[in-house]
Protein backbone atom coordinates (compact mmCIF):
# COMPACT_ATOMS: atom_id res chain seq x y z
CA UNK A 1 0.00 0.00 0.00
CA UNK A 2 1.91 3.01 -1.52
CA UNK A 3 2.18 5.47 0.69
CA UNK A 4 3.17 8.21 -1.75
CA UNK A 5 1.68 8.08 -4.48
CA UNK A 6 3.25 9.35 -8.11
CA UNK A 7 0.81 9.58 -11.41
CA UNK A 8 1.81 8.83 -14.06
CA UNK A 9 4.30 6.03 -14.00
CA UNK A 10 4.80 6.54 -17.28
CA UNK A 11 4.59 8.99 -19.64
CA UNK A 12 6.06 9.68 -23.03
CA UNK A 13 5.56 13.06 -24.14
CA UNK A 14 6.69 15.70 -27.56
CA UNK A 15 9.48 18.06 -27.62
CA UNK A 16 8.11 21.19 -26.58
CA UNK A 17 4.93 20.22 -24.89
CA UNK A 18 4.03 20.38 -21.83
CA UNK A 19 3.23 18.30 -18.78
CA UNK A 20 1.98 17.83 -15.21
CA UNK A 21 3.95 15.31 -12.43
CA UNK A 22 1.58 14.36 -9.47
CA UNK A 23 2.85 13.70 -6.43
CA UNK A 24 1.03 13.31 -3.44
CA UNK A 25 2.32 11.75 0.15
CA UNK A 26 -0.35 9.89 2.98
CA UNK A 27 2.63 9.88 5.40
CA UNK A 28 1.74 13.05 6.93
CA UNK A 29 4.83 14.61 6.35
CA UNK A 30 5.43 18.11 6.37
CA UNK A 31 8.47 18.36 3.53
CA UNK A 32 8.37 17.04 -0.05
CA UNK A 33 11.17 17.04 -2.83
CA UNK A 34 11.26 16.40 -6.18
CA UNK A 35 14.50 14.34 -7.33
CA UNK A 36 15.41 13.78 -10.75
CA UNK A 37 17.34 10.28 -11.82
CA UNK A 38 18.81 10.18 -15.40
CA UNK A 39 20.23 7.68 -17.36
CA UNK A 40 24.20 7.12 -16.03
CA UNK A 41 24.06 9.85 -13.63
CA UNK A 42 23.01 9.83 -9.89
CA UNK A 43 20.00 11.71 -8.30
CA UNK A 44 19.34 14.68 -7.94
CA UNK A 45 17.79 16.90 -6.09
CA UNK A 46 15.73 19.34 -7.81
CA UNK A 47 13.25 20.90 -4.82
CA UNK A 48 12.18 21.18 -1.25
CA UNK A 49 8.57 22.47 0.26
CA UNK A 50 7.85 22.77 3.50
CA UNK A 51 4.22 24.12 4.64
CA UNK A 52 3.67 24.33 1.13
CA UNK A 53 6.80 26.85 1.24
CA UNK A 54 9.83 26.63 -1.20
CA UNK A 55 12.94 26.09 1.08
CA UNK A 56 15.44 25.55 -1.99
CA UNK A 57 15.68 24.95 -5.43
CA UNK A 58 18.53 23.55 -7.61
CA UNK A 59 17.15 23.21 -10.55
CA UNK A 60 18.63 26.07 -13.06
CA UNK A 61 15.79 26.07 -15.53
CA UNK A 62 12.66 27.99 -14.99
CA UNK A 63 10.63 25.15 -16.95
CA UNK A 64 10.52 23.21 -13.73
CA UNK A 65 7.62 24.38 -11.55
CA UNK A 66 6.76 22.99 -8.56
CA UNK A 67 2.81 23.72 -7.30
CA UNK A 68 1.80 22.82 -4.00
CA UNK A 69 -1.91 22.78 -3.86
CA UNK A 70 -2.08 20.97 -0.35
CA UNK A 71 0.38 20.35 2.37
CA UNK A 72 0.42 16.46 1.19
CA UNK A 73 0.81 17.53 -2.52
CA UNK A 74 3.77 18.86 -4.54
CA UNK A 75 3.24 18.86 -8.28
CA UNK A 76 5.97 19.12 -10.97
CA UNK A 77 4.80 21.34 -13.92
CA UNK A 78 7.69 20.76 -16.90
CA UNK A 79 7.12 23.57 -19.94
CA UNK A 80 8.85 23.25 -23.44
CA UNK A 81 9.91 20.00 -22.51
CA UNK A 82 12.90 18.88 -24.26
CA UNK A 83 14.78 15.09 -24.80
CA UNK A 84 17.12 16.04 -22.30
CA UNK A 85 14.44 16.01 -19.62
CA UNK A 86 13.72 12.49 -20.05
CA UNK A 87 14.64 10.95 -16.91
CA UNK A 88 12.76 9.22 -13.68
CA UNK A 89 11.44 11.98 -11.55
CA UNK A 90 10.83 11.01 -8.03
CA UNK A 91 9.22 12.67 -5.16
CA UNK A 92 10.08 12.38 -1.69
CA UNK A 93 8.75 13.55 1.80
CA UNK A 94 10.06 13.53 5.34
CA UNK A 95 8.91 14.42 8.64
CA UNK A 96 10.83 17.95 8.79
CA UNK A 97 12.74 19.52 6.10
CA UNK A 98 16.21 18.90 8.31
CA UNK A 99 17.89 15.27 9.90
CA UNK A 100 15.60 13.04 9.15
CA UNK A 101 14.56 10.17 7.00
CA UNK A 102 13.64 10.43 3.02
CA UNK A 103 10.92 8.84 2.06
CA UNK A 104 10.58 8.15 -2.02
CA UNK A 105 7.24 7.23 -4.28
CA UNK A 106 7.90 5.04 -6.90
CA UNK A 107 8.63 7.43 -9.85
CA UNK A 108 7.87 9.16 -13.09
CA UNK A 109 9.54 8.00 -16.25
CA UNK A 110 9.50 10.79 -18.35
CA UNK A 111 10.76 10.14 -22.47
CA UNK A 112 10.56 13.20 -24.18
CA UNK A 113 10.72 12.10 -28.04
CA UNK B 1 32.19 19.28 -7.30
CA UNK B 2 31.99 15.51 -6.33
CA UNK B 3 30.59 15.35 -2.60
CA UNK B 4 30.27 11.31 -2.83
CA UNK B 5 32.74 8.94 -3.90
CA UNK B 6 30.44 5.38 -3.74
CA UNK B 7 32.82 2.00 -4.37
CA UNK B 8 32.57 -0.46 -5.91
CA UNK B 9 30.46 0.41 -8.78
CA UNK B 10 29.47 -3.13 -9.19
CA UNK B 11 29.80 -6.25 -6.78
CA UNK B 12 28.74 -10.13 -7.24
CA UNK B 13 28.08 -12.08 -4.49
CA UNK B 14 27.46 -15.50 -3.61
CA UNK B 15 23.79 -16.18 -1.68
CA UNK B 16 25.23 -16.46 2.11
CA UNK B 17 28.61 -14.56 1.39
CA UNK B 18 28.75 -10.75 2.61
CA UNK B 19 30.47 -7.97 1.56
CA UNK B 20 30.96 -4.13 2.33
CA UNK B 21 29.53 -0.90 0.09
CA UNK B 22 31.71 2.24 1.53
CA UNK B 23 31.15 5.87 0.66
CA UNK B 24 33.84 9.01 1.05
CA UNK B 25 32.56 12.56 1.60
CA UNK B 26 34.70 15.26 0.16
CA UNK B 27 32.46 17.55 3.14
CA UNK B 28 31.66 17.30 6.12
CA UNK B 29 28.14 15.60 5.89
CA UNK B 30 25.94 15.34 9.00
CA UNK B 31 23.67 12.88 7.87
CA UNK B 32 24.02 9.54 5.77
CA UNK B 33 20.95 7.55 4.01
CA UNK B 34 21.64 3.88 2.85
CA UNK B 35 18.58 2.95 -0.06
CA UNK B 36 18.09 0.16 -1.91
CA UNK B 37 16.62 0.37 -5.99
CA UNK B 38 14.86 -2.74 -6.73
CA UNK B 39 14.28 -3.79 -9.91
CA UNK B 40 11.33 -1.89 -10.41
CA UNK B 41 12.66 1.26 -10.02
CA UNK B 42 11.70 1.58 -6.49
CA UNK B 43 13.78 3.17 -3.58
CA UNK B 44 13.59 1.58 -0.60
CA UNK B 45 15.32 3.47 2.81
CA UNK B 46 17.13 1.25 4.82
CA UNK B 47 19.11 3.03 7.13
CA UNK B 48 19.30 6.99 8.34
CA UNK B 49 22.70 7.74 10.50
CA UNK B 50 23.65 10.96 12.10
CA UNK B 51 26.57 8.85 13.31
CA UNK B 52 27.69 5.77 14.45
CA UNK B 53 26.34 1.95 13.41
CA UNK B 54 23.04 0.79 13.14
CA UNK B 55 22.13 -2.88 12.36
CA UNK B 56 18.59 -4.55 10.71
CA UNK B 57 18.34 -7.63 10.37
CA UNK B 58 21.78 -8.86 7.77
CA UNK B 59 22.36 -4.96 6.90
CA UNK B 60 24.49 -3.15 9.61
CA UNK B 61 25.57 0.01 8.60
CA UNK B 62 27.96 2.73 10.18
CA UNK B 63 28.57 6.52 9.53
CA UNK B 64 32.17 7.88 10.61
CA UNK B 65 31.25 11.92 10.23
CA UNK B 66 35.08 13.04 11.55
CA UNK B 67 37.07 10.60 9.08
CA UNK B 68 33.91 11.24 6.11
CA UNK B 69 33.06 7.72 5.19
CA UNK B 70 29.99 5.68 5.62
CA UNK B 71 29.75 1.74 4.99
CA UNK B 72 26.73 -0.83 4.35
CA UNK B 73 27.69 -4.20 5.33
CA UNK B 74 25.75 -7.37 3.50
CA UNK B 75 25.80 -10.40 5.21
CA UNK B 76 24.05 -13.87 4.44
CA UNK B 77 23.26 -12.25 1.07
CA UNK B 78 20.02 -13.39 -0.80
CA UNK B 79 18.77 -13.13 -4.45
CA UNK B 80 16.19 -10.64 -3.04
CA UNK B 81 19.27 -8.36 -2.18
CA UNK B 82 19.56 -8.12 -6.03
CA UNK B 83 19.41 -4.12 -6.75
CA UNK B 84 21.65 -1.07 -6.77
CA UNK B 85 22.44 0.36 -3.44
CA UNK B 86 23.05 4.13 -3.04
CA UNK B 87 24.32 6.30 0.03
CA UNK B 88 23.53 9.63 0.15
CA UNK B 89 24.40 12.78 2.73
CA UNK B 90 23.36 15.55 3.68
CA UNK B 91 25.87 18.42 3.56
CA UNK B 92 26.94 20.02 7.26
CA UNK B 93 26.17 22.91 5.88
CA UNK B 94 22.97 22.73 4.05
CA UNK B 95 20.40 24.55 5.93
CA UNK B 96 17.59 22.10 4.73
CA UNK B 97 17.62 18.23 3.56
CA UNK B 98 19.37 18.12 0.60
CA UNK B 99 20.78 14.64 0.17
CA UNK B 100 23.93 14.59 -2.73
CA UNK B 101 23.90 10.57 -4.11
CA UNK B 102 26.59 8.74 -4.57
CA UNK B 103 26.82 6.83 -8.01
CA UNK B 104 25.62 3.92 -6.47
CA UNK B 105 26.77 0.12 -6.34
CA UNK B 106 24.75 -2.35 -8.85
CA UNK B 107 24.66 -5.81 -6.80
CA UNK B 108 24.23 -9.27 -8.07
CA UNK B 109 23.50 -11.63 -6.31
CA UNK B 110 23.69 -15.15 -7.39
CA UNK B 111 23.10 -19.05 -6.46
Amino acid sequence: DPKIIQKPKYLVAVTGSEKILICEQYLGHNAMYWYRQSAKKPLEFMFSYSYQKLMDNQTASSRFQPQSSKKNHLDLQITALKPDDSATYFCASSAGVSNERLFFGHGTKLSVL
Amino acid sequence: GDQVEQSPSALSLHEGTGSALRCNFTTTMRAVQWFQQNSRGSLINLFYLASGTKENGRLKSTFNSKESYSTLHIRDAQLEDSGTYFCAAEAASSSFSKLVFGQGTSLSVVP
